[in-house]
């Protein structure tokens, strides 16, 4: 099973500012790695696929990077939306596909 | 617009079954695999299981393995999960989920979810 770790757990970031979120998968998983943004109470909405596409309608303020076993979401410019959990996901080794644990960005 | 609906959720008792249903529309439920993820409180998301196009495939996580059956009606727009021996670490938000990319290789990520229904383990 490829695990997936994210760091760091919380993230705190003023609005306005920048955001780096990062995913190490325990192998190599090519470019196969998701990420999902999750508010309270709601389903995870696919923001980028294929470790570096976003998703339609996702803002360009999202951007993804990286291949093998490290990987990065960058939001640019951090807006009150954007306060949430990440998860990072892979999908080149299944069963099973695997979730990283989530980090959580906060309103500094 | 593109939705997925989930439902039967609720509490069961440990040893119990039940059954989710998940209702799929704005888009040919046919063409896609599908897959069922949950979410126990407090926790990140868990990929549970998959089934192709055509139901004729089937892939499952090991902890549930040999207690959950993934199935699908296509006439009906309709995926299922069908859960029994349940105990306390199924207690999760279960979600109905599309799966897009690569048929080939199957490079599956979930591009569509549902809203969620809830399943409580518990006497």
């Amino acid at each position: 099973e490829t695990v997936m770790t994210q760091s760091p757990d919380t993230l705190s970031v003023s609005p306005g500012e920048r955001a780096t979120l990062s995913c190490r998968a325990s192998q190599s998983v090519r470019n196969n790695v998701a990420w999902y943004q999750q508010k309270p109470g709601q389903a995870p909405r696919l923001l980028i696929y294929d470790a570096s596409t976003r998703a339609t309608g996702i803002p360009a303020r999202f951007s993804g990077s990286g291949s093998e076993t490290e990987f990065s979401l960058t939001i640019s410019t951090l807006q009150s939306e954007d306060f949430a959990f990440y998860y990072c996901h892979q999908y080149n080794d299944w069963p099973p596909r695997t979730f990283g644990q989530g980090t959580k960005v906060e309103i500094k | 617009e593109v939705q997925l609906v989930e439902s039967g959720g609720g509490l069961v008792q440990p040893g119990g079954s039940l059954r989710l249903s998940c209702v799929a529309s704005g888009f040919t439920f046919g063409d896609y695999c599908m897959s069922w993820v949950r979410q126990a409180p407090g926790r990140g998301p868990e990929w549970v299981a998959h089934i192709k196009k055509d139901g004729n495939e089937r892939w499952y996580v090991d902890s549930v393995k040999g207690r959950y059956t993934i199935s699908r009606d296509n006439a009906k727009n309709s995926l299922y999960l069908e859960m029994k021996s349940l105990g306390a670490e199924d207690t999760a938000v279960f979600y109905c989920a599309r799966d897009s990319g690569d048929s080939y290789y199957k490079y599956y990520y979930m591009d569509v979810w549902g809203k969620g229904t809830t399943v409580t383990v518990s006497s």
